[in-house]
């Protein structure tokens, strides 16, 4: 079974820059898996932030960017500011119609 | 602006059924992918379902193949997911997203979610 991996949690002060990755249990992140990234605040939907690696979602601002960096996905927080605090999830597309959620990041702003 | 509302979620017992609704607008629906995804209580989203726009191909996590059926009306602009057999870990707010599917895999826009709560 594929596991896609995120680290649990992870803090950033105000105005720094912070790195999550998404990585697979077995093999390496490319963009032939699509990998896309959401945000959550608790009790609300998930917002697109980024798809195809490094496509923004409309209404996104640019201080988020996505990339592959080494074996894994990854999603850049430039100037993180005090509403970035969410709860952050990639997706990656394993083909034939099989799409897998990781375990998601708490982000932490202080 | 795209809308998307679920709805049908509630309390069933276990071994029961639930049909969720999603009902669209702000876009054109029959042009697009529909998919299910869920969230346990404080844990993480799963990709549950997605039905592709003329309703011919749909694709289930391996998990839940056979308990769950997604289905479709395009001249009603809605997507369904029928739940049958269900177990207490199918607890969870269940979101319908609209799907980018071929050439790009992702979900753009979400609605709010549905609880379902599996107890007896």
């Amino acid at each position: 079974q594929t596991v896609v991996t995120q680290e649990p949690s992870f803090s950033v002060s105000p105005g720094g820059t912070v790195t999550l990755t998404c990585g697979l249990s077995s093999g390496s992140v490319s963009s032939s898996y699509y990998p896309s990234w959401y945000q959550q605040t608790p009790g609300q939907a998930p917002r697109t932030l980024m798809y195809n690696t490094n496509s923004r979602s409309s209404g996104v601002p640019d201080r988020f960017s996505g990339s592959i960096l080494g074996n894994k996905a990854a999603l850049t927080i430039t100037g993180a500011q005090a509403d970035d605090e969410s709860d952050y999830y990639c997706v990656l597309y394993l083909g034939g119609g099989i799409w897998v959620f990781g375990g998601g990041t708490k982000l932490t702003v202080l | 602006e795209v809308q998307l509302l679920e709805s049908g979620g509630g309390l069933a017992q276990p071994g029961g059924s639930l049909r969720l609704s999603c009902a669209a607008s702000g876009f054109t629906f029959s042009n697009h992918a529909m998919s299910w995804v869920r969230q346990a209580p404080g844990k993480g989203l799963e990709w549950v379902s997605l039905i592709g726009a003329r309703g011919a191909t749909i694709y289930y996590a391996d998990s839940l193949k056979g308990r769950f059926t997604i289905s479709r009306d395009n001249s009603k602009n809605t997507v369904y997911l029928h739940m049958n057999s269900l177990r207490d870990e199918d607890t969870a707010v269940y979101f319908c997203a609209r799907g980018r599917w071929q050439p790009l895999y992702y979900f753009d826009y979400w609605g709010q979610g549905a609880l379902v709560t599996v107890s007896s």
